[in-house]
């Protein structure tokens, strides 16, 4: 399996709603990470998992919270989101150490209202 | 940090190689290239990366300049499913253990028929 699996695929919410979206890897990969990607951008680092504890947070917002219940699984909860918020979601793993390279899932598109 | 700079937008006839150039010059001795390629809608995907010496995969080929500052890729036989965004990286040192992806505006490219 050579895959990140990234749900929902797409995701409206309010501006009062809380919502989460979900990835999940099976590569036996011991880092995972939160990006967002802006159209026409390239994407943004937001948050590092480092064996399943948190080890980058680039200033981001606390309307965003990261979640690595296992080795397998990533979570970004949603709340009190605004409407510059809405993008594309991409998550990604990699080993820890080495080449470091980057394996994406197709990413969660947000739209806030 | 190192930067990358490249061309907006390039063309290339299906059938020929493609060269997408990057400009990283002031990227440090320990500083990996690195290139990924996002089409439209999905997640982006590893190409190749490098440090000094050219490389080559079953994908491309990555050639450097000897002082570093500036670095191809090569798509040798370009097909329609080769249009996309690519994106020229330098992975720098972060905070602690860790590594950062400082990714460049990227370059449309576009397969002719």
């Amino acid at each position: 399996d050579t895959e990140v699996t990234q749900t929902p695929k797409h995701l409206v919410m309010g501006m009062t709603n809380k919502k989460s979206l979900k990835c999940e890897q099976h590569m036996g990969h011991r880092a995972m990470y939160w990006y967002k990607q802006k159209a026409k951008k390239p994407p943004e680092l937001m948050f590092v998992y480092s064996y399943e504890k948190l080890s980058i947070n680039e200033s981001v917002p606390s309307r965003f919270s990261p979640e690595c219940p296992n080795s397998s699984l990533l979570n970004l909860h949603l709340h009190a989101l605004q409407p510059e918020d809405s993008a594309l979601y991409l998550c990604a793993s990699s080993q820890v150490g080495g080449a470091n390279v980057l394996t994406f899932g197709a990413g969660s598109r947000l739209t806030v209202l | 940090d190192a930067k990358t700079t490249q061309p907006t937008s390039m063309d290339c006839a299906e059938g020929r190689a493609a060269n997408l150039p990057c400009n990283h010059s002031t990227i440090s001795g320990n500083e990996y290239v690195y290139w990924y390629r996002q089409i439209h809608s999905q997640g982006p995907q590893y190409i190749i990366h490098g440090l000094k010496n050219n490389e080559t995969n079953e994908m491309a080929s990555l050639i450097i300049t000897e002082d570093r500052k500036s670095s191809t890729l090569i798509l040798p036989h370009a097909t329609l499913r080769d249009t996309a965004v690519y994106y020229c990286i330098v992975r720098a040192p972060l905070r602690g253990s860790n590594y950062q992806l400082i990714w460049g505006a990227g370059t449309k490219l576009i397969i002719k028929p």
